[in-house]
Parts: C-alpha cells; structure tokens; sequence
C-alpha cells in the first residue's frame, strides 16, 4: 500500500503570517509530484508540477520545494493572505508497475482577516 | 474557457433509489476519472476511462457503474445508494495518467 501523507490536516493563521505544510511520499519509483489547491465550492485547480529532486516552483506568494530522496516536499505560503483559504491536495505520481497516482488526505488552511 | 462541468452539483437520493451524475469537458482529453471523495479524506479513484477503455479499481463496489457515450461526456451511475455512499464525487480529466487532472466543481450526494 502506498501512503501519501499530509501535515498538519489543518491550520489557521493570521492575515499576514507565513506559513508551510508537508507532503511526505514514498522515496522509490518516483515520477511526479502535483500539489492542487481546492477553494470551497470550486473544482480543485492544479498549482504546481514537480518532477526533479531539488526542484522549486513559485507562483505569486506560494512556492513549494521537493525532495525526492527523502520523499517529501513543502508548500510555503508568504504573507497569507483570506483567499488563501482552502484545502491544499498534494498527488504522488509512482512507476511502480503501472502509473499510479495517489492523493494526500489535504491540508485545511483557513487564513483569519 | 475550457472545462469541466459536474451536474448537478447537489443531490439528494433516498436509500436505494437509482441516481445518475454527468459529466462534461470541452478539453478533448482522453482520460475521465470517477473520483468518491469522504470528509477529511483523500479523494479515492472509483473508475476511469481511458477513451473507450474502461478501468475499473479493483476496490470499487459493483453497486457502481459508468457510462462514456462519447469523448466529452462520462457518467456515474449508483445502483441501489446507501448511506455510505453518500460523499462528494469529482469528475476529472486529463491528458494521460501522468498528468495533471483538470477537476469539475463536484457532486455532493445525500442519501435518506
């Protein structure tokens, strides 16, 4: 069984806060890592696509870092800002046969004006 | 702007009574998942179609079925609902396995 998962399960930070949370995978037959954020009431929106170890995306004031030998990678969010808020998925992506391509269980975010 | 569409996005179901939800995407891609997804949970993969090509996960109950018509449309169809059953369903495409998925806004099921 492969497990993908996500720290904390939720947070709640103050307008202006930065803050970071964990996706942890396992560190064999990786080909890809996605984060997605999901907004309440909207579709869940891919964010970033990682594939090499020591990558780093960025895209406005969220960026995220992998680490494929230790199998995690981080979302940091500078300066949280209200429309932060949602649920932060992250999807391992594995060669291990066929693809297979496995959810985290989420992290809440929930950003206070 | 190209997408996905889930209807509807609420439903209500009594215990047992069939219910269909659809699926549409104007993005042509090949691939369109059946995702079941509980609170607090990682959404779980009922099903996909590889084009024509249906995918079944082996842990996925017989009480649920899809249809794809065609390359836009792709439904999910639960036999005989129970209360377990009741979560929100994602539709999703994309272009291969490996890819991203482009989400629909979801289904959320009631059952009675």
């Amino acid at each position: 069984i492969l497990n993908v998962e996500q720290s904390p399960q939720s947070l709640h930070v103050q307008e202006g806060d930065s803050t970071n949370f964990t996706c942890s995978f396992p560190s064999s037959n990786f080909y890809a890592l996605h984060w997605y954020r999901w907004e309440t009431a909207k579709s869940p929106e891919a964010l970033f696509v990682m594939t090499l170890n020591g990558d780093e995306k960025k895209k406005g004031r969220i960026s995220a870092t992998l680490n494929t030998k230790e199998g995690y990678s981080y979302l940091y969010i500078k300066g949280s800002q209200p429309e932060d808020s949602a649920t932060y998925l992250c999807a391992f992506i594995t060669t291990s046969g066929t693809y297979k391509y496995i959810f985290g269980t989420g992290t809440r975010l929930k950003v206070l004006a | 702007d190209a997408m996905v569409i889930q209807n509807p996005r609420y439903q209500v179901t009594q215990f047992g009574k069939p219910v269909t939800l659809s699926c549409s995407q104007t993005l042509n891609h090949n691939v369109m998942y059946w995702y079941q997804q509980k609170s607090s949970q990682a959404p779980k993969l009922l099903f996909h179609y590889y084009d024509k090509d249906f995918n079944n996960e082996a842990d996925t109950p017989d009480n649920f079925q899809s249809r794809r018509p065609n390359t836009s449309f792709c439904f999910l169809d639960i036999r005989s609902p129970g209360l377990g059953d009741a979560a929100m369903y994602l539709c999703a495409t994309s272009r291969d396995q490996r890819q991203s998925r482009y989400f629909g806004p979801g289904t959320r099921l009631t059952v009675t």
